[in-house]
């Protein structure tokens, strides 16, 4: 069975700093990884997606990807107190394959104070 | 632009009694997906329609039945409720592409409650 497991947290950050949240799989022919973010009593918001190793950054999000170690993570820099809510790491098969299925990780709570 | 609609977004039902819950998309996306969501186990998929016309298990199908009604529609089906079910559940759509690996887009939920 396909797993994907993040650290349920709550991980706390103090405002203006860097959190770091991370996710590993165990499916080797993974493809795709995406970022989604769940605030309290709402529905996931995708805020990042990656499909090669390396780094993609996007405004204050980096996604960083490493197939080889099975492992892709999130860095949100500079984070604020509006960035606390739930962040999901979901995982998909090889494109033709998967019908676009997703697995997700339970989910990391980040809560970041004043 | 509506995205994913789901109705209702609240229900309470007895055990052992039937509902349906709707979803649909208005981004022409070929497939759709329903999960259901308990506390510390993030989304778990219960049925997907990858086209127009199929529909397949996913993770944790007992107790659902699902219908494609359309290109737009994905129906999800409790036929005898139990507490077990209560839950949030979520549609998502998503394009297909090229056999690209679009990512999905969710409604914003229906929170389940069985008696």
């Amino acid at each position: 069975q396909k797993e994907v497991e993040q650290n349920s947290g709550p991980l706390s950050v103090p405002e203006g700093a860097i959190a770091s949240l991370n996710c590993t799989y165990s499916d080797r022919v993974s493809q795709s990884f995406f970022w989604y973010r769940q605030y309290s009593g709402k529905s996931p918001e995708l805020i990042m997606s990656i499909y090669s190793n390396g780094d993609k950054e996007d405004g204050r999000f980096t996604a960083q990807l490493n197939k080889a170690s099975q492992y892709v993570s999130l860095l949100i820099r500079d984070s604020q107190p509006s960035d606390s809510a739930t962040y999901l790491c979901a995982v998909g098969g090889a494109g033709g394959t998967s019908y676009g299925k997703l697995t997700f990780g339970q989910g990391t709570i980040l809560t970041v104070h004043p | 632009n509506a995205g994913v609609t789901q109705t209702p977004k609240f229900q309470v039902l007895k055990t052992g009694q039937s509902m349906t819950l709707q979803c649909a998309q208005d981004m022409n996306h070929n497939s759709m997906y329903w999960y259901r969501q308990d506390p510390g186990m993030g989304l778990r998929l219960i049925y997907y329609s990858a086209s127009e016309g199929t529909t397949d298990k996913g993770e944790v199908p007992n107790g659902y039945n699902v219908s494609r009604l359309n290109k737009r529609e994905f129906s999800l089906r409790l036929e005898s409720a139990a507490p077990s079910q209560t839950s949030v559940y979520f549609c998502a759509s998503r394009e297909n592409r090229d056999y690209s690996n679009q990512p999905q887009h969710f409604g914003d939920g229906t929170r389940l409650s069985i008696l």
